[in-house]
């Protein structure tokens, strides 16, 4: 069964500092990759995504993110974060080629900012 | 050009009750969704809807029922309210392109309790 597993529930990071936000996928058929964040009471926004191509995908904001068909993972990362970062962060993987375009979304990623 | 637009913004309901969650997008997509939100589980699909009067079970169907008579319109309906359908409710819609898994744009979500 497709699944994404996000194993980080909750990450604080210091101002400035890089951030790894972890992701991975089981999915049997060549996956579609995307990255959400979400602000407080706030609906989804995409960052970025992966289709095909370059496996290092460049996203919104600063962010990019990793494909790695052989680790089944796709992590988003950020070299220096700003406090604005501080939201939830959703990975998702959907079929590619099909008919009903649905998502499967991870469990989410808090991430908390220090001054 | 609003997106995705959700109506109320919030809703308390007693047990039994019903409500409709009203969903309209301006985008001209032809998909739409209805994901329910719970704390630590990521986004889960009720619904989803391929075009105008075509809709089809998602993930957790059970105790909601949808409708689509226009493109821009996708209503969710409730019966008969129960305590464990208190959660966020989100709707999202998207196009695709040659079959593919394309963007889901969010609505800012509509956050029901049900006493």
């Amino acid at each position: 069964a497709q699944s994404v597993t996000q194993p980080d529930i909750h990450i604080t990071v210091s101002e400035g500092a890089s951030l790894e936000l972890r992701c991975n996928y089981s999915y049997g058929a060549t996956p579609y990759l995307f990255w959400y964040v979400q602000s407080p009471g706030q609906g989804l926004q995409l960052l970025l995504k992966y289709f095909s191509g370059d496996t290092l995908v460049q996203g919104i904001k600063g962010f990019e993110a990793e494909f790695k068909r052989s680790q089944s993972s796709f992590n988003l990362r950020k070299p220096s974060v700003h406090w604005s970062d501080a939201a939830e962060y959703f990975c998702a993987v959907g079929a590619a080629g099909g008919a009903t375009n649905k998502l499967i979304f991870g469990t989410g990623t808090l991430l908390a900012v220090q001054p | 050009n609003a997106g995705v637009t959700q109506t109320p913004k919030f809703q308390v309901l007693k047990t039994g009750q019903s409500m409709t969650l009203q969903c309209t997008q301006d985008m001209n997509h032809n998909y739409m969704y209805w994901y329910r939100q719970d704390p630590g589980m990521g986004l889960k699909l009720i619904y989803y809807s391929v075009g105008a009067g075509i809709t089809d079970k998602g993930e957790v169907p059970n105790g909601y029922n949808v409708s689509r008579s226009t493109t821009e319109d996708f209503p969710l309906r409730l019966e008969l309210a129960a305590p464990s359908q208190t959660s966020v409710y989100f709707c999202a819609s998207s196009t695709t392109s040659g079959g593919s898994t394309d963007t889901q744009y969010f609505g800012p979500g509509t956050r029901l309790t049900v006493l």
